[in-house]
């Protein structure tokens, strides 16, 4: 158990729509990262927080956005749903803003687009 | 940007065979980290390598940072059913950019 939690694991949805995924970082974790893992392809990096700042952001398309809580937890909203959208999306969790120390990794959160 | 690519992209081997991946970046690297993610799961750290020429084991793993900081490798001595999974590579401090992976197949 790397102590990052997301939620939900598995959703469903339709073109079109909407979703929110959402993410609790490890206990004194400051930074979050957004990862989409599409199926057999490596991470790409989406969007980073630190301590509720937006810290770098990856090719994040504008149909996406996220952003960090003053609790530290954090959402992924994604919208205007298309079939390549479908993936495996993760979030990690690191104490400083990313120069050293490891990324735990949430489960992921198993996104499919009927 | 910085680029780390990842050779080889898959490899099958035997139980008990050998296997090495590398990762080779275009820029010198501050550190590098190795994460294994078994099918089905998440990325899981393995190690943290800083120093120019830094050789580290974890039991039958080896890893190793090149001189010039721009590649390193993860070798798996005798490998295990157990070994099967993704291994990526991320470097320079930079989590934004991981490395394309190796898939690794152990077959019994």
């Amino acid at each position: 158990d790397s102590g990052v939690t997301q939620t939900p694991k598995h959703l469903i949805t339709a073109t079109g729509q909407r979703v929110t995924l959402r993410c609790s970082p490890r206990s004194g974790d400051l930074s979050v990262y957004w990862y989409q893992q599409s199926l057999d392809q490596g991470l790409q990096f989406l969007i980073q927080y630190y301590n509720g700042e937006e810290r770098a952001k990856g090719n994040i398309l504008e149909r996406f956005s996220a952003q960090q809580f003053p609790d530290l937890h954090s959402e992924l909203n994604l919208s205007s749903l298309e079939l390549g959208d479908s993936a495996l999306y993760f979030c990690a969790s690191s104490v400083g803003q990313g120069v050293t120390g490891e990324l735990f990794f949430g489960e992921g959160s198993r996104l499919t687009v009927l | 940007g910085q680029q780390v690519m990842q050779i080889p992209q898959y490899q099958h081997v035997q139980e008990g065979e050998d296997f090495t991946t590398y990762c080779n970046s275009s820029t010198t690297l501050s550190n590098i980290q190795w994460y294994k993610q078994r099918p089905g799961g998440h990325p899981v750290f393995l190690i943290q390598l800083v120093k120019s020429g830094e050789v580290k084991k974890q039991k039958r793993l080896t890893f190793q940072f090149g001189e010039a900081k721009k590649n390193s490798s993860l070798h798996i001595t005798a490998t295990q059913t157990t070994d099967v999974g993704t291994y990526f590579c991320t470097g320079g401090g930079n989590k934004l950019t991981f490395g394309t992976g190796t898939q690794l197949k152990v077959e019994l």
